[in-house]
């Protein structure tokens, strides 16, 4: 168990309907990173935010947002979801905002998108 | 820009030992990092090596070279529980000081009895 926790662990949903997922770091953690993992293929990383502030923006798509709470817990909102979004979403967190070579991400457990 | 390789599927027997390579270019490298994922699960991670040469915890070890663009990383004594994605990923350092990891897509290991 990483520490990071993530909900929910599944969710089904239809096309251009819009769903938010929620992550929480561990303890101590002040930067939270979103990544996207379709199926056989490499985690691909979307955002990260560091402290509430947005750090780094990776391939994420317009249709895709993300924000870091006071309390540090981060949403990942999906919206006019397509076909194609179904996937495997992860959260990860860490105690640095980027600059440290030595900063280690620690991966929550993920929720599963599917799109029907 | 950024690329990693490694290879996309290996099979070993269970007792034996694996090396899984992974080659590199990057422009501004700062670490490396190995991470396992089973099927479905979320990748937890096992090394890290920033300075060339071997890092050793217990039955894993990671290699470094900086030169050669190049990160082993070598399991001993395999059981079967060790059948998973290796997932090899760059720290890359962007300017202003930024680090960004870019993930590998995955050696998918199979051990058999």
């Amino acid at each position: 168990d990483s520490g990071v926790t993530q909900t929910p662990k599944h969710l089904i949903t239809a096309t251009g309907q819009r769903v938010t997922l929620r992550c929480s770091p561990r303890s101590g953690d002040l930067s939270v990173y979103w990544y996207q993992q379709s199926l056989d293929q490499g985690l691909q990383f979307l955002i990260h935010y560091y402290n509430g502030e947005e750090r780094a923006k990776g391939n994420i798509l317009e249709r895709f947002s993300a924000q870091q709470f006071p309390d540090l817990h981060s949403e990942l909102n999906l919206s006019s979801l397509e076909l194609g979004d179904s996937a495997l979403y992860f959260c990860a967190s860490s105690v640095a905002r980027g600059v440290l070579n030595t900063d280690t991400q620690y991966f929550g457990p993920g929720t599963r998108l599917t799109v029907l | 820009g950024q690329n990693i390789d490694q290879p996309t599927e290996m099979t070993a027997t269970e007792g034996a030992i694996v090396q899984i390579n992974c080659t590199y270019q990057t422009s501004g490298f700062n670490g490396l990092f190995w991470y396992q994922q089973h099927a479905g699960e979320a990748p937890t991670f096992l090394s890290y090596n920033v300075l060339d040469g071997l890092e050793e915890k217990g039955r894993f070890s990671s290699f470094l070279s900086r030169s050669k663009g190049y990160s082993y990383l070598l399991l001993k004594e395999l059981q079967m529980k060790d059948s998973a994605s290796y997932l090899c990923a760059v720290r890359e350092m962007k300017p202003g000081g930024y680090n960004k990891l870019i993930f590998g897509a995955g050696t998918r290991l199979a051990v058999h009895p």
